[in-house]
């Protein structure tokens, strides 16, 4: 199994630029989320899906779009580019139960001028 | 404010030594808690996985205690190796809602 897949690994935007960061799982992982990870902070929920066709918002969903087609797919869509939006993005899936371990992808890092 | 608190922000040892990290938090009730550990421009990577009814959880030389009426987890490492340098991240959840705590940064010295 890949695990938890992002790409890209980094991108530089443009403020007013719109982008989608890809995120794909091959471990039929129902629950996916996005967060950021900015520093000092925890990691905030943007986004997550408890399996295809079923999105919802988390902690800081203002500014990003989310769509759930697939079970493997999580796609995080920035819709106009913002600096505030500069930070480091992860993807996570977990299976289904409430003890089941959590994997994150390998984030991506994003930078907004 | 924060629902889970990690303390200290950073922290230094030398190889071979033990050190512990503390999370408390006002997550309540909560599912379980949770200890990443995260390697520097990588993502988090779990380490134990705690119901509000275990006490204590051990991976390796890493050892997770909950003390779930004061509200308290610690993580201890043993024998710390310089691969141990990395943020350990404490994590309470609710079901799918996870909150993160910003993280205590070990740096393993030779």
């Amino acid at each position: 199994n890949a695990g938890v897949t992002q790409t890209p690994k980094f991108q530089v935007l443009k403020t007013g630029q719109s982008m989608t960061l890809q995120c794909a799982q091959d471990m039929n992982h129902e629950y996916m989320s996005w967060y950021r990870q900015d520093p000092g902070m925890g990691l905030r929920l943007i986004h997550y899906s408890v399996g295809a066709g079923i999105t919802d918002q988390g902690e800081v969903p203002n500014g990003y779009n989310v769509s759930r087609s697939t079970t493997e797919d999580f796609p995080l869509r920035l819709l106009s580019a913002a600096p505030s939006q500069t930070s480091v993005y992860f993807c996570a899936s977990i299976k289904t139960g409430s003890t089941d371990t959590q994997y994150f992808g390998p984030g991506t890092r994003l930078t907004v001028l | 404010k924060n629902q889970v608190e990690q303390s200290p922000q950073s922290l230094i040892i030398l190889e071979g030594k033990n050190c512990t990290l503390q999370c408390n938090y006002t997550v309540s009730p909560f599912s379980n808690l949770r200890w990443y550990k995260q390697d520097t421009g990588r993502g988090p990577v779990s380490l134990t996985i705690m119901t509000f009814s275990e006490n204590t959880k051990s991976n390796g030389r890493y050892t997770a205690t909950l003390d779930a009426d004061t509200k308290q987890s610690s993580l201890h490492i043993t024998a710390s190796q310089l691969s141990d340098s990395a943020s350990y991240i404490c994590v309470v959840s609710v079901t799918y809602k996870l909150s993160f705590g910003a993280g205590t940064t070990v740096t393993v010295r030779a």
